[in-house]
């Protein structure tokens, strides 16, 4: 497998615009989650989904975000309209239910988009 | 508030040396503990679970304990590798969060030959 799949890998883009990450988590994977990385919050939950649904949004930072997962194979996180303190590397992650207790599946992680806002 | 807190500063050790990372929490009852490893420019990559009754987990240099009395779990790389140069990073989650999971801020090693 080809592991997690994140596009672009880098944008830059001015404030203002509309941005929208994209991510194909791994074929079979039931949970996609959108984490948020910077120097100064550290690496920060923003949602996640189960079986395309999504389950806990808490992490958004406001409505300026917004994802979306219309299948099982592709997800969205769009910033409308983005600012400059939006700038931070954005990784998709999945996991695949063991069975196991929840908060015990191991995340797999993509390579990020490194988003810059100017 | 919840705080999970690990060594932001770097930690230097020479190689073959063990290397020891903390990971300490407040106002938090994990249920279970995971370490990851992240190279700059990449996501990170799992390496170890700990539970919270169980003491000690290893897998091959790799040893993890976890107290939740002290409320702190120690990483430990033994015999340690330029290879091992990283940042670690751990991440708790809660019985009643689901599949959340909530990272440290991360201590990155480095391994000098």
């Amino acid at each position: 497998d080809a592991g997690v799949i994140q596009s672009p890998r880098h944008e830059v883009t001015e404030m203002g615009q509309e941005v929208t990450l994209r991510c194909k988590p791994i074929s079979g994977h039931d949970y996609l989650f959108w984490y948020r990385q910077t120097m100064m919050r550290g690496l920060e939950l923003l949602i996640y989904f189960n079986n395309n649904v999504p389950i806990d949004d808490s992490g958004m930072p406001e409505d300026r975000f917004s994802a979306k997962m219309p299948n099982a194979s592709f997800s969205t996180l769009k910033i409308q309209p983005s600012e400059p303190r939006d700038s931070a590397v954005y990784f998709c992650a999945s996991s695949f239910s063991s069975g196991g207790p929840m908060g015990t599946d191991t995340q797999y992680f993509g390579p990020g988009t490194r988003l810059t806002v100017l | 508030s919840q705080k999970i807190e690990q060594n932001s500063e770097a930690l230097n050790i020479q190689e073959g040396k063990t290397a020891t990372l903390t990971c300490n929490y407040t106002n938090y009852s994990p249920a279970y503990l995971q370490w990851y490893r992240q190279d700059p420019g990449r996501g990170p990559v799992f390496l170890l679970l700990i539970r919270e009754n169980e003491k000690e987990k290893r897998k091959e240099r790799l040893k993890v304990t976890f107290d939740t009395t002290l409320k702190q779990s120690l990483f430990h790389i033994t015999a340690s590798q330029p290879a091992d140069s990283a940042t670690y990073l751990c991440a708790l989650s809660r019985r009643a969060a689901g599949n959340k999971l909530t990272f440290g801020g991360g201590t990155r090693v480095l391994v000098k030959p």
